[in-house]
């Protein structure tokens, strides 16, 4: 399995601009997540899914944050519209089921100017 | 909502010298996972503590869990230079629906 894997790796955008990420969980994996970190905050959860059923978006900072998951094998993560401080990686992470171990893809670095 | 307090928040060694990492919790824990990042990597799953007392191995990496499941510790034996990075314990939330909540990482530097 090529695990989590995310896309861009990398986006510089300009203040105001639509940021989308995206994200493919490991087949079988019924979980879903996307975090955020930076150094003030640390690993925030965004919000998290199960069978591709939004379980709990209470980490989405704002109404600017939307996130979906069609399917099982794709998830985006869309900022509209973007803010500097919004600059920071986000991973997307899945698991088989709560209570285990998360494989993190391996992130995208969002620099918002 | 739940938190894990982890300290300390860094620590340089000399290579070859010990390393321990703490985590404690107000409440009474389900589980315990931990977590190595890499400088510009990601997260890497360690292992999970489920039992009250738990030790378990990884080669040089010795993880405990508390007696009363509150606080946990990841201590390295003789560090290398590959053990550089930020380990995170992690705690499922309150309702224990999958919500893992991250502590904020001790940060290990080792010089050779």
């Amino acid at each position: 399995d090529a695990g989590v894997i995310q896309s861009p790796r990398h986006e510089v955008t300009e203040m105001g601009q639509e940021v989308t990420l995206r994200c493919k969980p490991i087949s079988g994996h019924d979980y879903l997540f996307w975090y955020r970190q930076t150094m003030m905050r640390g690993l925030e959860l965004l919000i998290y899914f199960n069978n591709n059923v939004p379980i709990d978006d209470s980490g989405m900072p704002e109404d600017r944050f939307s996130a979906k998951m069609p399917n099982a094998s794709f998830s985006t993560l869309k900022i509209q519209p973007s803010e500097p401080r919004d600059s920071a990686v986000y991973f997307c992470a899945s698991s088989w089921d709560y209570g285990y171990g998360y494989t993190f893809g391996s992130g995208t670095r969002l620099t918002v100017v | 909502g739940q938190q894990v307090m982890q300290i300390p928040q860094y620590q340089h060694v000399q290579e070859g010298e010990d390393f321990t990492t703490y985590c404690n919790s107000s409440t009474t824990l389900s589980n315990i996972q931990w977590y190595k990042q890499r400088p510009g990597g990601h997260p890497v799953f360690l292992i999970q503590l489920v039992k009250s007392g738990e030790v378990k191995k990884q080669k040089r990496l010795t993880f405990q869990f508390g007696e009363a499941k509150k606080n946990s510790s990841l201590h390295i034996t003789a560090t290398q230079t590959t053990d550089v990075g930020t380990y995170f314990c992690a705690i499922l939330g309150s309702s224990n629906t999958g919500k893992l909540i991250f502590g904020q990482g001790t940060t290990l530097q080792v010089k050779p």
